[in-house]
């Protein structure tokens, strides 16, 4: 059974600042996703990465993927309020995708 | 616009009920899912359906059934409600090849 773990699960961090979501996954894939999720709402495509060596930017948000490592890193640049949110990655196996825990982010003025 | 559409926001059924969690969506996509999402357990997968009539278990697939009559629509069925089966359910398509999935708002049940 393919695992996916991100951490932290939980990440506080003040307006301004850099930081880093991981994301470990167990069995080789070369498809990653990343979604965001506001309270209440359903989950929103952020980033699909096909191929080793990915990067993907948006805004504040880059993400990258390491099929070698089974890693990709959602990295959060000069974090603002509106990206409070919760984030999950989920890696594609066949026709089934496999999700993270989700990191739930608190930007904090 | 892709469109998941999901026909209840809110449910409160009762231990025992039958329920039923409708999911439609207007993509042709040939891949439908069904979560159930809990906190700090991300999202597990219930069921799969990569063609009308065809379905497969994910990981959690006890006390749930499936129904795809028609390539646009995909039913959550739980058979008799139980106070575990409360939770955030979710349904998502994509095309074939696993690409990117579309979700739609969820539907939140409470089973009394």
């Amino acid at each position: 059974e393919l695992k996916v773990e991100q951490n932290p699960l939980f990440l506080s961090m003040q307006e301004g600042k850099n930081y880093t979501i991981y994301c470990n996954y167990s069995t080789t894939s070369d498809r990653l996703y990343w979604y965001r999720q506001d309270p209440g709402k359903s989950l929103e495509s952020l980033f699909v990465l096909l191929s080793n060596g990915a990067v993907k930017q948006e805004g504040r948000l880059m993400a990258s993927l390491d099929t070698k490592a089974r890693l990709s890193t959602l990295h959060i640049t000069a974090a603002v309020h509106d990206l409070s949110a919760t984030y999950f990655c989920a890696v594609g196996h066949g026709n089934q995708f496999y999700f993270g825990t989700g990191t739930s982010l608190t930007v904090i003025p | 616009d892709v469109k998941v559409t999901q026909s209840s926001r809110y449910l409160v059924k009762r231990t025992g009920e039958k329920v039923f969690l409708e999911c439609v969506q207007d993509m042709d996509h040939e891949n439908m899912f069904w979560y159930r999402q809990d906190p700090g357990l991300g999202l597990r997968l219930i069921y799969f359906s990569y063609d009308v009539k065809m379905k497969e278990k994910g990981d959690i697939p006890e006390g749930y059934s499936v129904s795809r009559e028609k390539k646009e629509r995909f039913s959550l069925i739980l058979e008799s409600a139980s106070t575990n089966q409360t939770s955030m359910y979710l349904c998502a398509s994509s095309f074939l090849g696993a690409n990117i999935q579309y979700f739609g708002a969820g539907t939140r049940l409470s089973v009394l």
